[in-house]
């Protein structure tokens, strides 16, 4: 089945600094690939997506890229701040087969914005 | 719009006593159902999906087990609870479709004594 990793675990950065999170898939099969935002004590709320035909994505200060060559896709968070403090999970899914709608979670990165 | 409900938020439960979680899915039909476990580290552990009423699909061999019995809701029991079922408990649902988000329910936090 699909594999995400995800990198780095931790992300430290000072208000107005940009963040960038890194995600591999195994799959070439996969053609989703989301971005959520989880904050203490409540489920993962998606802030961005991107499908395999588009290589980048923006959402005011927040950006995906995406290289399907090299099967690998990124998080950019510009001009942080504090609210951006959260744990931030990338995915994959794959749109046929047996798996169908399965989304195959990286193991989250803990960003901290310090004022 | 679709929404999502899952209860208790918090649970703290003695060793060896029984389990249920309930989800419930609103404004949509013929969801995909899935329970998702969090434990320290924060990674999102896959348990239970399902593609429709009574078919469950188990992703790890387990103390708990799910079932569908109506189209929008999906619940997680167990009939003795271990220490190691502790942790942060997650219901989402997702369309038939491949190419399309999950919405998560608000979780459930439960502490096995």
């Amino acid at each position: 089945g699909e594999n995400v990793e995800q990198h780095p675990s931790t992300l430290s950065v000072q208000e107005g600094d940009s963040a960038v999170i890194k995600c591999t898939y195994s799959d070439s099969a996969s053609n989703y690939f989301p971005w959520y935002k989880q904050e203490l004590g409540k489920g993962p709320q998606l802030i961005i997506d991107i499908r395999s035909n588009v290589g980048e994505k923006k959402d005011q200060r927040i950006a995906v890229t995406l290289n399907k060559t090299a099967k690998h896709f990124s998080l950019h968070i510009t001009e942080t701040q504090p609210e951006d403090s959260a744990v931030y999970f990338c995915a994959a899914s794959i749109s046929a087969g047996s798996t169908l709608g399965r989304l195959y979670f990286g193991r989250g990165t803990q960003l901290t914005v310090w004022p | 719009s679709q929404t999502i409900h899952q209860w208790p938020a918090t649970l703290v439960q003695p060793v060896g006593s029984p389990l249920s979680l309930e989800c419930t899915v609103e404004g949509t039909s013929n969801p995909n159902l899935y329970w998702y476990r969090q434990a320290a580290g924060r990674g999102l552990q896959l348990l239970f999906y399902s593609v429709g009423i009574g078919q469950i699909s188990s992703e790890v061999p387990q103390n708990l087990s799910a079932s569908r019995p109506q189209d929008r809701q999906f619940i997680l029991s167990s009939k003795k609870l271990l220490l190691s079922d502790s942790g942060f408990y997650l219901c989402a649902w997702k369309r038939r479709s491949g190419d399309t988000e999950a919405f998560f329910g608000q979780g459930t936090r439960l502490t096995v004594v």
